[in-house]
């Protein structure tokens, strides 16, 4: 299995400020990895997949880069909206697997 | 629009067998290229794959559950389903279905609102 690993797990941030969060697959995926955001209490949502292709309805402000085993999601001026939790999740292959998640929260 | 809407039992005995339905609706799961998913949330932790079907109907299973669960689908009623055997206290999560296909890079979209199982005798 390819195991996705997230970091931070935990990050405070201001409204205003840059936020990057970054995942690591265990092997090479290409670009094969998807970002989502989930707020409590309701199903993820997919901002990126294919590394770096937005959402249509996703602002802008959001980005993400990478190949092969390092990818990067990066919140370019965060807005109260984006205090969530982020998860990335590997479509090389079966089994799909998911980061552990990073908590985004207020500082 | 595709839309998916989960169903099951919210409360499931210890030793039992779980059986959760996904309805689609805006799309058919026998065409394209699509898989369709179950994922899984318990209390406070992170997601976990369970099993996907490919539209045309074959299936892939996390080895976490490949001994007990079976997905299948019902393509008169545009449904899939979960089968999950010999439940624990530990099967106790949200379980969501949701769609992986070309439109969204192989991401999991758009994802169903989720079903809360609860595993208690």
């Amino acid at each position: 299995d390819i195991q996705m690993t997230q970091s931070p797990s935990s990050v405070s941030a201001s409204v205003g400020d840059r936020v990057t969060i970054t995942c690591r697959a265990s092997q090479g995926i290409s670009k094969w990895l998807a970002w989502f955001q989930q707020k409590p209490g309701k199903a993820p949502k997919l901002l990126i997949s294919a590394a770096s292709n937005l959402q249509s309805g996703v602002p802008s402000r959001f980005s993400g880069s990478g190949s092969g085993t390092d990818f990067t999601l990066t919140i370019s001026s965060l807005q109260p909206e984006d205090f969530a939790t982020y998860y990335c999740q590997q479509a090389s292959r079966f089994p799909i697997t998911f980061g552990q998640g990073t908590r985004l929260e207020i500082k | 629009q595709l839309q998916l809407q989960e169903s099951g039992p919210g409360l499931v005995k210890p030793s039992e067998t779980l059986s959760l339905t996904c309805t689609v609706s805006g799309g058919s799961i026998s065409s394209g290229d699509y898989y369709w998913a179950w994922i899984r949330q318990s209390p406070g932790n992170g997601l976990e794959w369970i099993a996907s079907v490919y539209s045309g109907g074959s299936a892939n299973y996390s080895p976490s559950f490949q001994s007990r669960v079976t997905i299948s689908r019902d393509t008169s009623k545009n449904q899939f389903s979960l089968r999950l055997t010999s439940i624990t206290a530990a099967d106790t999560a949200v379980y969501y279905c949701s769609r992986r296909g070309p439109e969204s890079g192989y991401g999991l979209a758009p994802w169903g609102q989720g079903t809360l199982v609860t595993v208690s005798s």
